[in-house]
């Protein structure tokens, strides 16, 4: 059973250009979450999504960051003209279906190191 | 949510049982208390939580003081890929998961 798949690994890009960032869930998980990690600091919530729906995207940057969870295919996080502020590692998580209070843990990938030059 | 405070590092010998400490003196009747932690260049990952009651699993031991003010997550034989951070986070029953909030953790280094 595989975990949660983040791709790609590592992605690089240049000031000015998009980067897309993929999530395939757990198997059987309908619910999705991205978090970002600056360097030497704690991870920071940026939004929830379930199929089709933003459920939270309180941590969300107001511009340039959007987020979409198709009902098929992986969960894109996608950034439009990055900035070198943007470097960060980013990480996917995924919980089962349920009422979001009922969750009780969350299953993370290994998350894509995003670099700006 | 309640704010934790954790040591920022902390040391301990291959086989040994490592015991991590957190404070939580502000936590609510309706707020657990979860421990995950991040081995480098990893996504954090799940240990164990609880409320009031201490609680076991095959990862880890929590034991939650009887004013739930603090805890200590306890790895009884600690390995050498033990080594990573730590976090401990207290979240509102009622509210999503999204809502941990993940600080700064302990820094765990497991030596052989």
């Amino acid at each position: 059973n595989a975990g949660v798949m983040q791709n790609p690994r590592h992605l690089v890009r240049r000031r000015g250009q998009e980067a897309r960032l993929r999530c395939s869930p757990m198997k059987g998980h309908s619910h999705v979450y991205w978090y970002r990690q600056l360097p030497e600091e704690g991870l920071k919530f940026m939004v929830y999504l379930q199929k089709e729906n933003i459920i939270d995207e309180s941590g969300m940057p107001k511009e340039r960051f959007s987020a979409e969870f198709p009902k098929e295919g992986p969960s894109i996080l996608r950034i439009q003209q990055v900035v070198r502020g943007d470097s960060a590692a980013y990480f996917c998580a995924s919980s089962p279906p349920g009422h979001p209070s009922e969750v009780e843990k969350l299953f993370f990938g290994s998350g894509t190191q995003l670099s700006v030059l | 949510d309640a704010k934790t405070t954790q040591p920022t590092s902390m040391d301990c010998a291959e086989g040994r049982a490592a015991n991590l400490p957190c404070n939580h003196s502000t936590i609510s009747g309706n707020e657990y208390v979860y421990w995950y932690r991040q081995i480098h260049s990893q996504g954090p990952q799940y240990i164990i939580h609880g409320l009031k009651n201490n609680e076991t699993n095959e990862m880890a031991s929590l034991i939650i003081t009887e004013d739930r003010k603090s805890s200590t997550l306890i790895l009884p034989h600690a390995t050498l890929r033990d080594t990573a951070v730590y976090y401990c986070i207290v979240r509102v029953a009622s509210q999503g998961a999204q809502k941990l909030v993940f600080g700064q953790g302990t820094r765990l280094t497991i030596n052989p």
